[in-house]
């Protein structure tokens, strides 16, 4: 059974740092892109990033770029978004999934980020 | 960026009637592999996102046959032939040809 655990959500301030994991399991983690999707709170979905199988190709939205990082470490079957110059309309539910914008599949039940002063 | 918009925002049902959510992009979501990447999820209260339906009609494992996806191009139709009460939720399309992939606002789905 495939399962995506996000963790590192929390409050943090304006203009500060978070770093989000991933822990998959129930599938060959090196064989998937992995992204992550996010979802202000009661609004709709929005993709933040992704990364490819060996980690050599990253895309990010624009609104994230430069700010945020996105790695992963096949051999721990973990999935990271470090996020930096954090921002209120940051403030969202995390998803990790598993997939790229083609064929994303499974999503892990999330981590709230939020953001404020 | 590709805009989906999707209608009715809103839905209410009544149980074993059939219900309609349209899709349009902004764009033809055909990509150059002949392919066109448009996704279906169902977002329950409380839960994440499950996909339902992927390359606008291919059903995934475990969703029940009254859910199918259609359309072509830039207009796409997710029908619920029979509604039952676990469908009651949120359903958003996503285009997955162009970056950055974008989400329609969602359509939420209740039981009359």
């Amino acid at each position: 059974e495939v399962q995506l655990v996000e963790s590192g959500g929390g409050l943090v301030q304006p203009g500060g740092s978070l770093r989000l994991s991933c822990a998959a399991s129930g599938f060959t983690f090196s064989s998937y892109w992995m992204s992550w999707v996010r979802q202000a709170p009661g609004k709709g979905l929005e993709w933040v990033a992704t990364i490819k199988q060996d980690g050599n190709e990253k895309y990010y939205v624009d609104s994230v770029k430069g700010r945020f990082t996105i790695s992963r470490d096949n051999a721990k079957y973990s999935l990271s978004l470090q996020m930096d110059s954090l921002r209120a309309e940051d403030t969202a539910v995390y998803y990790c999934s598993r997939g790229s914008s083609w064929h994303v599949e499974y999503w892990g039940q999330g981590t709230l980020v939020t953001v404020s002063s | 960026d590709v805009v989906m918009t999707q209608s009715p925002l809103s839905l209410s049902v009544s149980l074993g009637q059939p219900a309609s959510i349209s899709c349009r992009s902004s764009q033809s979501l055909v990509y150059s592999d002949g392919n066109t990447y448009l996704i279906w999820f169902q977002q329950r209260p409380g839960q994440s996102p499950r996909r339902l339906i992927y390359k606008v009609s291919d059903r995934d494992s475990g969703v029940p046959d009254r859910f199918s996806g259609s359309g072509s191009g830039t207009d796409f139709t997710l029908k619920i032939s029979r509604v039952e009460a676990e469908d009651v939720g949120i359903y958003y399309c996503m285009q997955g040809t162009h970056w950055p992939p974008t989400f329609g606002q969602g359509t939420k789905v209740e039981i009359k």
